[in-house]
């Protein structure tokens, strides 16, 4: 079974501070891409990573793909009470591209 | 910005009876696909679609469950007879090709009583 683990599950903030969220395998992904998804609404996603040791920036979120291809982070610096949501990683796995592997999730709010 | 559209918004249905899900993918993606989410758990697989069949589906996509492709636009999800445990938010998503990323409409809720 492939698994997507992402740390923490909650986070509560206040307005201003710096935030990392995780997301780990003990798989290889061709490429992983992270969503937010607000209640009620469809993931959207925010960027897609391919290269080991890619990083790529968003304003204010940079996500970072390990040098592996198993994990990859999302730093939030200064954030606002607007990146509120659930952020979600999902990986296509190296020997299957037509599914995504689905991380659970991390539930970020950001207090004013 | 073309986007995946769902509808209803929100079905409410009896246990036991026949629901259909409908969406309209973007109209250049050929791949299709049809996820899960009851509250508070992971977004789940159901099923893939690509030139007008079924590529991959997961063990919940069971004999309850079927979709179509009824014309050039619609890609629809049936479930033919609603359990409680079908309770959830049914996403479609559609991308252009394999390995790029998935394009999600904003679900429909399903709640079966």
């Amino acid at each position: 079974t492939q698994l997507l683990e992402q740390s923490p599950q909650f986070l509560s903030i206040q307005e201003g501070e710096n935030l990392t969220v995780y997301c780990n395998s003990s798989s290889v992904f061709s490429s992983l891409q992270w969503y937010r998804q607000e209640p009620g609404e469809g993931p959207v996603l925010l960027v897609t990573v391919v290269t080991g040791g890619e990083v790529k920036k968003l304003k204010r979120l940079t996500f970072q793909f390990g040098d592996a291809r198993k994990d990859s982070s999302l730093h939030i610096t200064a954030a606002q009470p607007g990146d509120t949501g659930l952020y979600l990683c999902a990986g296509l796995h190296a020997g299957n591209n037509r599914k995504l592997i689905w991380g659970l999730g991390t539930s970020l709010a950001v207090n004013p | 910005e073309p986007e995946v559209t769902q509808t209803p918004s929100h079905q409410v249905t009896q246990m036991g009876q026949e629901v259909i899900l409908r969406c309209v993918p973007i109209s250049n993606h050929l791949y299709f696909y049809w996820y899960r989410q009851i509250l508070g758990q992971k977004v789940e697989f159901l099923v893939s679609f690509y030139n007008n069949e079924i590529s991959e589906k997961s063990e919940i996509f069971d004999d309850q469950f079927s979709v179509e492709r009824p014309d050039g636009s619609n890609f629809t999800l049936k479930i033919r007879s609603t359990k409680l445990e079908d309770s959830a938010m049914y996403f479609c998503a559609s991308r252009p090709g394999t390995g790029s990323p998935l394009h999600f409409g904003n679900g429909t809720r399903l709640t079966v009583t």
